[in-house]
């Protein structure tokens, strides 16, 4: 049963268009959410974060919007890059206090085309 | 700073072997993990540790042990390799807890015949 879904495996896109990708959840009790980004034959690298309590954050080019009552999530990056091509994971925990564990999703492999 | 150093890179081994992958990290960070990275699938936690002398387990522990005995080193040890162990493997560490942002060693691709 897999509580945090990457429903799409890949996503391709034009150079300084806007990416969007998704993540659904289906744990109630998960309040922090993070996006990582993998390139290939390195570890992922961690992109951008949202608490349960705000329903958006950015960081230049990046913006995480999170919609509890959907139980959604998406990461926008604007405007898309080459260098953006990678896979992009998002990853959820529970009770950020007590809790060590994250749940990741499957991943979304962007392309970004020229 | 190195940050997050993993070894081997590469691995081969036959079923039945043992093998300690390696992982150190040189941020002073509590918290340690490994995650295993099978094909369609997100990373999944194997064990974990808050600090030295801590260690718990995450999602997938059984065929894997962990110890901790400093603040730096975390090794994973593999105590009979069977084939659907064969995965890349990474370390992560952070400073406090998993909501931290996690740094990763490139991870090692193990292959078991």
């Amino acid at each position: 049963d897999q509580q945090v879904k990457q429903n799409s495996p890949s996503l391709s896109v034009q150079e300084g268009r806007i990416s969007i990708l998704n993540c659904d959840y289906t744990n109630s009790m998960f309040d922090y959410f993070l996006w990582y980004k993998k390139y290939p034959a390195e570890g992922p690298t961690f992109l951008i974060s949202i608490s349960s309590i705000k329903d958006k954050n950015e960081d230049g080019r990046f913006t995480v919007f999170l919609n509890k009552s959907a139980k959604h999530l998406s990461l926008h990056i604007v405007p898309s890059q080459p260098g953006d091509s990678a896979v992009y994971f998002c990853a959820a925990s529970e009770d950020q206090d007590s809790n060590y564990q994250l749940i990741w999703g499957a991943g979304t492999k962007l392309i970004i085309k020229p | 700073n190195a940050g997050v150093t993993q070894t081997p890179k590469f691995q081969v081994l036959k079923t039945g072997q043992s093998m300690t992958l390696q992982c150190a990290q040189d941020m002073n960070h509590e918290y340690m993990s490994w995650y295993r990275q099978d094909p369609g699938m997100g990373l999944r936690l194997i064990h974990y540790s808050v600090g030295a002398g801590i260690t718990d387990q995450g999602e997938v522990p059984n065929g894997y042990n962990v110890s901790r005995s400093t603040t730096e080193d975390f090794p994973l040890r593999l105590l009979s390799a069977a084939p659907s162990q064969t995965s890349v493997y990474f370390c992560a560490s952070s400073y406090k807890a998993v909501y931290n942002e996690q740094f990763f060693g490139p991870g090692t691709r193990l292959t078991v015949l």
